[in-house]
């Protein structure tokens, strides 16, 4: 059974400049998390879906941060325009309805 | 709202020696809890979990992590360390008491041969 993929592994661009993260989560399952994880951190959570809802967007920076999850299979995550401080690790993870959550690889963020 | 505190930023052990990482939570009732490990540039592995039942939980790579609801605690054990064990290890509490994991900031563990 293939795993959350996520692309790009690494992005490095300019501060100021767009940029954004696609997830494909394991098949069936319903849940779809995106969290970030700042360098010596735990991972937080950005946002959660649920299907194609999103159902806890509470800590997404919404004035820069957007994401989708278009007929509630893969996501992307959008940052526009990025700031310094946004250099991280992008985290999806994808869940069946009251199960743990699996988590792929990650996308390192860099900005200039 | 539940947390999660690792008190310890790194440990070191030697290859061979057992190993105990702590975790403490802060939650009302039983909480969900999990164990996930971090090898570097790789996504999150969980190595175990603990919803109900048995306080001592079995997980894969030879790990083990007993709930102690008395001491707010789930620390993650083994008996014996391999050079490979060298991570981040991350405890995560379920969030509202559910399955989404709220996690502390993560134990660094380093393997000395």
């Amino acid at each position: 059974e293939a795993g959350v993929v996520q692309s790009p592994r690494y992005k490095i661009i300019e501060k100021k400049q767009p940029v954004a993260f696609w997830c494909n989560p394991i098949s069936g399952h319903n849940t779809l998390y995106w969290y970030r994880q700042n360098l010596g951190q735990g991972p937080e959570l950005l946002i959660r879906y649920e299907n194609e809802e999103a159902v806890d967007d509470s800590q997404l920076p919404k004035d820069r941060f957007s994401a989708e999850r278009l007929k509630g299979v893969d996501s992307t995550l959008k940052i526009q325009p990025a700031e310094l401080g946004d250099s991280a690790v992008y985290l999806c993870a994808s869940s069946l309805m009251d199960t743990e959550a699996f988590f792929g690889q990650g996308t390192r963020l860099t900005v200039v | 709202a539940q947390s999660v505190t690792q008190p310890d930023i790194h440990i070191t052990v030697s290859e061979g020696a057992s190993l105990e990482l702590r975790c403490n939570y802060s939650y009302g009732a039983t909480p969900y809890l999990f164990w996930y490990v971090q090898s570097p540039g790789q996504g999150l592995q969980l190595l175990l979990k603990y919803f109900s039942g048995d306080t001592l939980v079995q997980g894969i790579k030879g790990f083990e992590a007993e709930f102690k609801r008395s001491q707010s605690s789930f620390n993650l054990r083994k008996p014996s360390v391999h050079w490979s064990d060298a991570a981040e290890y991350f405890c995560a509490v379920g969030s509202g008491g559910s399955y989404i994991p709220t996690f502390g900031r993560g134990t660094s563990l380093i393997v000395h041969p």
